[in-house]
């Protein structure tokens, strides 16, 4: 398995509180990625990085900021929590970037978040 | 953008071989197949990918028809650890550069 570590595993946090998870690899791969799945969507895409300081959005980014000052880490940041980001959260990793065909993204374990 | 349709859910006996389908005939030429699965409160695990050829690994095999519409993975001997939900992507990004999100994929329960 890729070495992925996202901690902290589980949060229960109050509602305009800011929360910050962690993603930390070992594969020193170029691209990480923060998803969120919820029942009946799927997993979603919040945002991504392609290198050291390099970020982009995803598709459901309002109210996440993320970042990454070292290849092993990418931090995913929620300035101040609400209830409808009570999910469950997976980092992921990929050592080329997806769209160049025959390269599998790799997930942590996930953090379950709780905003209450 | 290529989609994939998958069977909700299938039931297979363990010690059996389980194959599951995925039907994708609006794939390109230079677009891959991934499949993945989910145990429940894990993250989704890789298992195989290919773009023409046949795959197998020491998870399971990749069967992909020669026009590429469709796909089936197998899992030779199923166990009850394979109980999972599996889900057939087909390219990880559209046009657009956008990453794709993962659907409902198939629920595969191994029975004893």
């Amino acid at each position: 398995d890729a070495g992925i570590t996202q901690s902290p595993r589980h949060k229960v946090t109050e509602t305009g509180t800011p929360v910050t998870l962690r993603c930390h690899q070992t594969e020193n791969h170029r691209y990480m990625y923060w998803y969120r799945q919820d029942p009946g969507h799927g997993l979603r895409l919040i945002h991504y990085s392609y290198g050291v300081k390099d970020t982009d959005k995803g598709e459901v980014s309002d109210g996440y900021s993320v970042s990454r000052s070292k290849t092993e880490d990418f931090l995913l940041t929620l300035e101040s929590a609400t209830s409808s980001q009570t999910s469950v959260y997976f980092c992921a990793i990929s050592a080329v970037h997806p769209g160049q065909g025959g390269s599998p993204l790799h997930f942590g374990n996930g953090t379950r978040l709780t905003v209450t | 953008d290529a989609k994939t349709t998958q069977p909700t859910s299938m039931d297979c006996a363990e010690g059996r071989a389980a194959n599951l389908p995925c039907n994708h005939s609006t794939i390109s030429g230079n677009e891959y197949v991934y499949w993945y699965r989910q145990i429940h409160s894990q993250g989704p695990q890789y298992i195989i990918h290919g773009l023409k050829n046949n795959e197998t690994n020491e998870m399971a095999s990749l069967i992909i028809t020669e026009d590429r519409k469709s796909s089936t993975l197998i899992l030779p001997h199923a166990t009850l650890r394979d109980t999972a939900v599996y889900y057939c992507i087909v390219s990880l990004v559209n046009n657009a550069g956008n990453m794709l999100t993962f659907g409902g994929g198939t629920r595969l329960m191994v029975k004893p």
